[in-house]
């Protein structure tokens, strides 16, 4: 099955800095690659998604890139508030049907102020 | 995801006993879906189904049932066979059938003593 690694554990920056979190995955047929804010206590919220035919997806501050060849994907957050501080969840879905998302560990995005 | 509710947002159970959590979607979602996160972990597929009166096992289905008689609800159960049952549940659904955009309900905590 799909296999997904997230890096780093925790991300501490500086407020109006650029965050980055890298997650790699191991099934080639993957095709689905969305990212979740998830803040203490609440349910994960899908901030930016993007597809297996699309390299690169931006959305505000809020920037994904994919690389197929390497197997990997990235976050990046440009001019970090406060408010951005969360666990950030990169997850894959594999091909093939609805196998629903498996989901990296996380990262603790910590803003300093 | 304000259209996913899951219900009760605390659940106390004793080991050894069955207990059922929620999940209702007002969405018209057909695909929905069940995760498991532990702490300092990421989210694990327990089940999904991608429509009525049919469903499939996710990564750690064993020590959990669900049915799906309704498209909007997608109960879970969690048997006295599940070793560690203490998590906190967390209930997605999709508008379509393949997994893309899933909307988190606001979870169920369950504690087993």
């Amino acid at each position: 099955g799909e296999n997904v690694e997230q890096h780093p554990s925790t991300l501490s920056v500086q407020e109006g800095d650029s965050a980055v979190i890298k997650c790699t995955y191991s099934d080639s047929a993957s095709n689905y690659f969305p990212w979740y804010k998830q803040e203490l206590g609440k349910r994960p919220q899908l901030i930016i998604d993007i597809r297996s035919n699309v390299g690169e997806k931006k959305d505000q501050r809020i920037a994904v890139t994919l690389n197929k060849t390497a197997k990997h994907f990235s976050l990046h957050i440009t001019e970090t508030q406060p408010e951005d501080s969360a666990v950030y969840f990169c997850a894959a879905r594999g091909g093939g049907g609805a196998d629903g998302l498996t989901f990296g560990k996380g990262t603790h995005l910590i803003i300093q102020p | 995801d304000g259209g996913i509710t899951q219900s009760p947002k605390y659940l106390f159970r004793k080991e050894g006993q069955n207990v059922t959590l929620s999940c209702e979607q007002n969405l018209n979602h057909d695909a929905m879906y069940w995760y498991r996160q532990d702490p300092g972990q990421g989210l694990r597929l327990i089940y999904y189904s991608q429509i009525v009166n049919d469903f499939q096992k996710g990564d750690i289905a064993e020590g959990y049932s669900v049915s799906r008689e309704k498209k909007e609800s997608f109960p879970l159960t969690v048997t006295s066979a599940q070793k560690n049952p203490t998590a906190f549940y967390l209930c997605a659904s999709s508008p379509t059938r393949t997994g893309y955009e899933q909307y988190f309900g606001p979870g169920t905590r369950l504690t087993v003593t």
